[in-house]
């Protein structure tokens, strides 16, 4: 059953800690993307990666890091230098990046920093 | 694309009746419009797209119309059942392979 895994659904921790997100996907998709969603507002994107070992910051990168050592895996760590991390986060990926509009979203991770 | 505005932000319609996003766009460079749906806990899903040399595409219920000069598209969702209730994001891109998002339209579908 092919998708987009991310865990934990819920993640809690304190300010000034840095946290890391798991996305998982076994579709053999090249390009991933990390999104955040705030309510009232579309999906802004924070990071993309078009191949293995490969990413480039999107509109809103500051205080947020990303590895791509693997096709599956795309972590993303929101540092302690993201100042208003409490949001919503969504990972997708897509055969490539020029199907970027028909990426697949996983089921998302909702962040409170507390 | 930089700036996607999305209209209405909430929606409530009578089941069996039509319901109309609108979005506007401010690049004209832009050349791919996707529509997504995003149900409650869950990440969005692509519903139906339409590329810049098109000017409307149909999928059962579901249509998207584009007007290039006018530089606007709309999502027409016929036949309204309750399981049509979600948030629904339109978004462009155009040559740097990035997608600009609306701020999506919450639709409620009274039975």
């Amino acid at each position: 059953d092919g998708g987009i895994t991310q865990s934990p659904k819920y993640l809690f921790r304190k300010e000034g800690q840095n946290v890391t997100l798991s996305c998982e996907q076994n579709l053999n998709h090249d390009a991933m993307y990390w999104y955040r969603q705030d309510p009232g507002q579309g999906l802004r994107l924070i990071y993309y990666s078009q191949i293995v070992n490969d990413f480039q910051k999107g509109d809103i990168a500051e205080g947020y890091s990303v590895s791509r050592e693997k096709k599956e895996s795309f972590p993303l760590t929101v540092t302690s230098a993201q100042k208003n991390p409490t949001a919503f986060y969504l990972c997708a990926s897509s055969i490539d990046l020029g199907r970027i509009g028909e990426q697949f979203f996983g089921p998302g991770t909702r962040l409170t920093v507390l | 694309g930089e700036n996607v505005e999305q209209h209405p932000s909430t929606l409530s319609v009578q089941e069996g009746d039509s319901a109309v996003i609108k979005c506007t766009y401010s690049d004209s460079a832009s050349n791919y419009f996707p529509w997504y749906k995003q149900e409650l806990g869950k990440g969005p899903q692509l519903i139906i797209d339409i590329r810049s040399n098109v000017g409307e595409k149909k999928d059962q219920r579901i249509a998207v119309t584009l007007n290039k000069t006018a530089k606007h598209f709309s999502l027409h969702i016929t036949e309204t059942q309750p399981e049509d209730s979600a948030v629904y994001f339109c978004a462009e891109r155009s040559n740097d392979y990035k997608l600009s998002f609306g701020a999506g339209t919450t639709v409620t579908v009274r039975a």
